[in-house]
């Protein structure tokens, strides 16, 4: 298996609502990722797992809430989000550390009313 | 994030013609530089990458430089055609994109 697997695709939730976001890999990669891509921009890390730990926390705002409950699982829980939160969340799994290229999800497509 | 500069933002070439897009970089640690290519409406995927104890490598028609005294790198892509048009993105110290090259290949 080479891919990356996230669900659901499209995804549109009110300012007051609870959803989560997931990510499936089984390539064995002990790294896993979320990004955040806005229109003709390129994608912005938010959270950085390795060997499910999380190494590295881009001053995300805490209404975004990741966890990764085992090595092959990443999911991103959402709460209380904001318009301007709208985007196209990309999972993404590598080799840990400078190990190798990602391997990105096809994403989830987040519209917050 | 770190810094990286990508250049051009926009390049518009005949099919068959080659394109070139570099990335500047401001920090040395990095060992790991790979390139990305995003199609409208589609997950980036990573085409080619080099590391720092290699000047050049090629796959095909793209290939990809390192100048580490320079601090930066390029992505070739040779006789061009019309499915290479996407979004470029290089890619620093692991986690960090560039800005983005939108290549168009005009038939």
């Amino acid at each position: 298996d080479t891919e990356v697997t996230q669900t659901p695709k499209h995804l549109v939730m009110g300012m007051t609502n609870k959803k989560s976001l997931k990510c499936e890999q089984h390539m064995g990669h002990r790294a896993m990722y979320w990004y955040k891509q806005k229109a003709k921009k390129p994608p912005e890390l938010m959270f950085v797992y390795s060997y499910e730990k999380l190494s590295i926390n881009e001053s995300v705002p805490s209404r975004f809430s990741p966890e990764c409950p085992n090595s092959s699982l990443l999911n991103l829980h959402l709460h209380a989000l904001q318009p301007e939160d709208s985007a196209l969340y990309l999972c993404a799994s590598s080799r840990p550390g400078q190990g190798g290229g990602y391997t990105f999800g096809s994403g989830t497509r987040l519209t917050v009313v | 994030g770190e810094n990286v500069e990508q250049h051009p933002s926009t390049l518009s070439v005949q099919e068959g013609d080659s394109a070139v897009i570099k990335c500047t970089y401001s920090d040395s640690a990095s060992n790991y530089f790979p390139w990305y290519k995003q199609e409208l409406g589609k997950r980036p995927q990573l085409i080619i990458d080099i590391r720092s104890n290699v000047g050049e490598k090629k796959d095909q028609r793209i290939a990809v430089t390192l100048n580490k005294t320079a601090k930066h790198f390029s992505l070739h892509i040779t006789e061009t055609q019309p499915e290479d048009s996407a979004v470029y993105f290089c890619a620093f110290n692991q986690f960090y994109f560039g800005t983005g090259t939108s290549l168009t290949v005009i038939p």
